[in-house]
């Protein structure tokens, strides 16, 4: 069945640091595939999307590009923050449910000063 | 509040107890969910609901019920709690499966 794997965490970055997320998965077709982000204590919030290959999602200064022939959306920022700490979800819409988004298990990052 | 009321935010259970957690959103999506997140489990979706009437089991939902009991409203409800069921739930909604999900703020549920 249709899948995502993420990098485990967490991933400890100092204040600027390029940032890498990656995320893998497997599907049946053409799937859409999204970043979520979850703040402490919050609910998920969609960070970015892509719905075809080769489109780069981008929101908030991070980037993630649908690469179908590796099968990835690696979530990328050039220069972290403090305030960008949080628990960042990778998903996917598969094509044979169109109702139901599945998740990785999440990468924490922690951005330290 | 991403459009949705989820409640309660916290509750004890002792096992065998029975409770229902309650989500209404106000977007007037047809696509409702229940998730809950465990430690290095990331998000398992227990029910969904594609429109009005319609309810689906997702990858884990043995132990809930659920009701779709209007478009707003979408209510998972545990009938014997096991500790097993701890956990943090989180009610979702959204129109169409590429667009996005509005995540409620959760429910951090303990079994003892």
């Amino acid at each position: 069945g249709d899948s995502v794997t993420q990098m485990e965490g967490p991933v400890t970055l100092s204040e600027e640091a390029f940032l890498t997320i990656n995320c893998t998965y497997t599907a049946t077709g053409y799937p859409s595939l999204f970043w979520y982000v979850q703040y402490p204590g919050e609910g998920l919030q969609l960070l970015l999307k892509a719905t075809k290959a080769d489109d780069k999602g981008s929101n908030k200064g991070f980037e993630a590009t649908y690469r179908k022939e590796t099968t990835s959306f690696h979530l990328e920022k050039g220069s972290v923050q403090v305030s960008d700490s949080a628990v960042y979800f990778c998903a996917l819409s598969g094509m044979r449910n169109t109702d139901k988004l599945i998740f990785g298990t999440g990468t924490r990052l922690q951005v330290f000063p | 509040n991403a459009g949705v009321t989820q409640t309660p935010k916290f509750q004890v259970l002792k096992t065998g107890q029975s409770m229902t957690l309650q989500c209404a959103q106000d977007m007037n999506h047809n696509s409702m969910y229940w998730y809950r997140q465990d430690p290095g489990m990331g998000l398992r979706l227990i029910y969904y609901s594609a429109s009005e009437g319609t309810t689906d089991k997702g990858e884990v939902p043995n132990g809930y019920n659920v009701s779709r009991l209007n478009k707003r409203e979408f209510s998972l409800r545990l009938e014997s709690a096991a500790p097993s069921q701890t956990s943090v739930y989180f009610c979702a909604h959204g129109y169409r499966r590429n667009e996005k999900l509005f995540f409620g703020s959760g429910t951090q549920l303990s079994v003892l």
